[in-house]
C-alpha cells in the first residue's frame, strides 16, 4: 500500500481557499487518490477521488500532477464548519484503506 | 443522501461480555467493512466482507471477532469476550460496485468497563 505524507495541521480563516498537499511517491499505476473528512466522534466522509489531472465536485477540487506523486485538495472559501481532519488515501479497488494521521484543519473566524 | 446506519450509537459493557454492533448498509452496496478508532488514534481496518464471506482481515480481527450478514440487510460485528482495549469507535462502511469511495456510518462508541 502506498504511503502518504501530509501536514499534521493547518490553520486558515473563514472565506479563504485552503490547499492541503499530500505526497505519495510510491503510488502504483492502478491506484486512485481519495480524500476523506472526519469530524470528532463521526465516521470519515468521502470528499473526492481522482486518478490524474483535475477533479472538481460541489465541495472540493483535487489537483494531481502528471507524475501522480502528490495531490492537492483544494477547499474554496472555507467556513468554521470545515474544521476537521482531512485524510489522503491511495489505493485501488476493494482493498482495505490505510489511514494516516491526517491533517487537522482549523478554520478561524 | 443515503446513509449507513449504525446501532447503538453508544454501548457500555463489562469486560468479558459479548457485544454485537449493528449496521444497515446502503441498499446498493456490495462490499462491507468494519473499522475502529481508539480515542486519539488512527482509523484502523478490521475486516472486509463480500458475497457473504470475509475478503480480508487485519491482525486486530482475531478469534474474538466475527462478522455476518444474516438476513441480507444487517451487517454485524460481534466481539465474544470484550477487553478493556476494545474500547473504541467502531465504524461500518460500504461500497457500491461502481464507486471506490466508501460511505461510513456515524459509528458506535464502545466502552468496556
Amino acid at each position: 500500500l502506498a504511503k502518504t505524507t501530509q501536514p499534521i495541521s493547518m490553520d486558515s480563516y473563514e472565506g479563504q481557499e485552503v490547499n492541503i498537499t499530500c505526497s505519495h511517491n510510491n503510488i502504483a499505476t492502478n491506484d486512485y487518490i481519495t480524500w476523506y473528512q472526519q469530524f470528532p466522534s463521526q465516521g470519515p466522509r468521502f470528499i473526492i477521488q481522482g486518478y490524474k489531472t483535475k477533479v472538481t465536485n460541489e465541495v472540493a477540487s483535487l489537483f494531481i500532477p502528471a507524475d501522480r506523486k502528490s495531490s492537492t485538495l483544494s477547499l474554496p472559501r472555507v467556513s468554521l464548519s470545515d474544521t476537521a481532519v482531512y485524510y489522503c488515501l491511495v489505493g485501488f479497488g476493494r482493498r482495505q484503506l490505510t489511514f494516516g494521521s491526517g491533517t487537522q484543519l482549523t478554520v478561524l473566524p | 443522501e443515503p446513509e449507513v446506519t449504525q446501532t447503538p450509537s453508544h454501548q457500555v459493557t463489562q469486560m468479558g461480555q459479548e457485544v454485537i454492533l449493528r449496521c444497515v448498509p446502503i441498499s446498493n452496496h456490495l462490499y462491507f467493512y468494519w473499522y475502529r478508532q481508539i480515542l486519539g488514534q488512527k482509523v484502523e481496518f478490521l475486516v472486509s466482507f463480500y458475497n457473504n464471506e470475509i475478503s480480508e482481515k487485519s491482525e486486530i480481527f482475531d478469534d474474538q471477532f466475527s462478522v455476518e450478514r444474516p438476513d441480507g440487510s444487517n451487517f454485524t460485528l460481534k466481539i465474544r469476550s470484550t477487553k478493556l482495549e476494545d474500547s473504541a469507535m467502531y465504524f461500518c462502511a460500504g461500497q457500491s460496485r461502481d464507486n471506490y469511495g466508501y460511505t461510513f456510518g456515524s459509528g458506535t462508541r464502545l466502552t468496556v468497563v
